[in-house]
């Protein structure tokens, strides 16, 4: 079976501090990883996924993932955090074309 | 990117009514849809995988005679929330994938039950 961990229910930075959100997962066979965000009574926007290659993944609004196989992770990063990137964030991973098994996401707060 | 619309955004209904939620594919096919409901701070759990031209798969748990799924075309789905009840209340979202690894979401229908 697969699942996602997201250990931080919130996570608080700084705006123009570097931020991480945490993931690890758990799947058999190759892991496809998706990093969504979510604003409030909004559906899940796409940030970035890593299916193979290499394992730091660029994505959408600045932000990355690295992949690391050894440590199950896929941290999600951002160098410089703004206001506007304070949301929910859900780390999700799959096997292909099916259905996507979402972590309990994290709640990134941002503050000016 | 590819689009998925929901409709409508936001509905409340009385308590025993039947509520339908559309989903669809604005500028590509999808011969599945995935319907998802997410509960206030909680995250998205999988209800079920819509099949264009056959039936609904179910998670388990998901009553089937309740949220009644259609895959009625290529680019729709429906979920009809039948007799809905307060605790029925939910962030509904449907998801489509396009390609082998990328879903695409749709923005979500609040459904508040009285």
């Amino acid at each position: 079976a697969q699942s996602v961990a997201q250990p931080e229910d919130q996570v608080n930075v700084a705006e123009g501090n570097p931020l991480t959100v945490k993931c690890t997962y758990s799947v058999s066979g190759n892991p496809y990883l998706f990093w969504y965000v979510q604003y409030p009574n909004r559906g899940l926007q796409f940030l970035l996924k890593y299916i193979t290659g290499d394992n730091l993944v660029k994505g959408s609004y600045g932000f990355e993932a690295e992949f690391n196989k050894s440590q199950t992770s896929f941290h999600l990063k951002k160098p410089s955090a703004l206001v506007s990137d304070s949301a929910l964030y859900f780390c999700a991973v799959n096997s292909g074309n099916t259905p996507l098994v979402f972590g309990k996401g994290t709640r990134l707060s941002v503050i000016a | 990117g590819a689009v998925v619309s929901q409709h409508p955004s936001r509905v409340i209904c009385k308590s025993g009514t039947s509520v339908k939620i559309e989903c669809r594919s604005l500028d590509f096919q999808a011969t599945t849809m995935f319907w998802y409901r997410q509960f206030p701070k909680q995250s998205l759990m999988l209800m079920a995988t819509s099949n264009e031209g056959s039936k609904a798969t179910y998670e388990q748990g998901v009553e089937k005679d309740k949220f009644l799924i259609n895959h009625a075309s290529l680019t729709l789905s429906t979920l009809t929330v039948t007799s809905a009840h307060p605790e029925d209340s939910s962030f509904y979202i449907c998801s489509a994938p396009l390609g082998l690894d990328t879903q695409y979401f749709g923005p979500g229908t609040r459904l508040t039950v009285l």
